[in-house]
């Protein structure tokens, strides 16, 4: 079946230093790749996706490169601020059919000025 | 509407007591997921509907949870006979039909936080 392993947090920072948060999957044939962000007392929100493999994702000064040889989409941002700070959560789904995305768990990341 | 709303934002049960939870997805979505989080945890697909057909509900925990979008727009789930693992938020998402550009793009609801004592 599908799964998805991100690294366990909480990730703390300073501002402006630069953040990795891992991910690696399971699936089978080539889903497509998402990265969500769930802001204290917010919905999670779409931060970047990527379809196939090589595609690199891009939102807000973060990104993620799709890599098909090493099942990974690691999450990279080169300057954190404070606002930055909430809980990613790396997801995929099946690129056939309805969209039943399947998450990991979920990193929480606090940055301090 | 402009975005996926879900009532009630906090729902506080006892323990054997039935809840029912709303979710209004965004006009034109046909598509309707429900996903239960638990605490620390990321959320778990619980079951998905086309207009008013549901279509999956394979993450259904038990035959306690049921759910229904009878006019394919408003979804309800309800749980009957609440206990305490079914303390969690509540997420509701919608996205455009299968076929169309960003069909594979959930938009999700802030959720319902149900607390069972």
């Amino acid at each position: 079946g599908n799964s998805v392993t991100q690294m366990e947090g909480p990730v703390t920072l300073s501002e402006e230093a630069f953040l990795t948060i891992n991910c690696t999957y399971t699936a089978t044939g080539y889903p497509s790749l998402f990265w969500y962000v769930q802001y204290p007392g917010e919905g999670l929100q779409l931060l970047l996706k990527a379809t196939k493999a090589d595609d690199k994702g891009s939102n807000k000064g973060f990104e993620a490169t799709y890599r098909k040889e090493t099942t990974s989409f690691h999450l990279e941002k080169g300057s954190v601020q404070v606002s930055d700070s909430a809980v990613y959560f790396c997801a995929l789904v099946r690129n056939s059919g309805y969209s039943t995305l399947t998450f990991g768990k979920g990193t929480m990341l606090l940055v301090s000025p | 509407g402009a975005g996926v709303s879900q009532s009630p934002r906090y729902k506080v049960a006892k323990r054997g007591q039935d809840v029912a939870l709303r979710c209004d997805p965004i006009s034109g979505h046909v598509s309707l997921f429900w996903y239960q989080q638990a605490l620390g945890q990321g959320p778990e697909f619980l079951t998905y509907f086309q207009n008013e057909a549901q279509l999956d509900k394979s993450g259904l925990p038990s035959d306690r949870f049921f759910a229904e979008r009878p006019e394919g727009s408003v979804s309800t789930l309800k749980i009957q006979r609440t206990q305490q693992e079914d303390s969690a938020v509540y997420l509701c998402a919608s996205s455009p039909p299968p076929q169309e550009a960003g069909a594979n793009v959930l938009t999700f609801g802030a959720g319902s936080r149900l607390t069972v004592l």
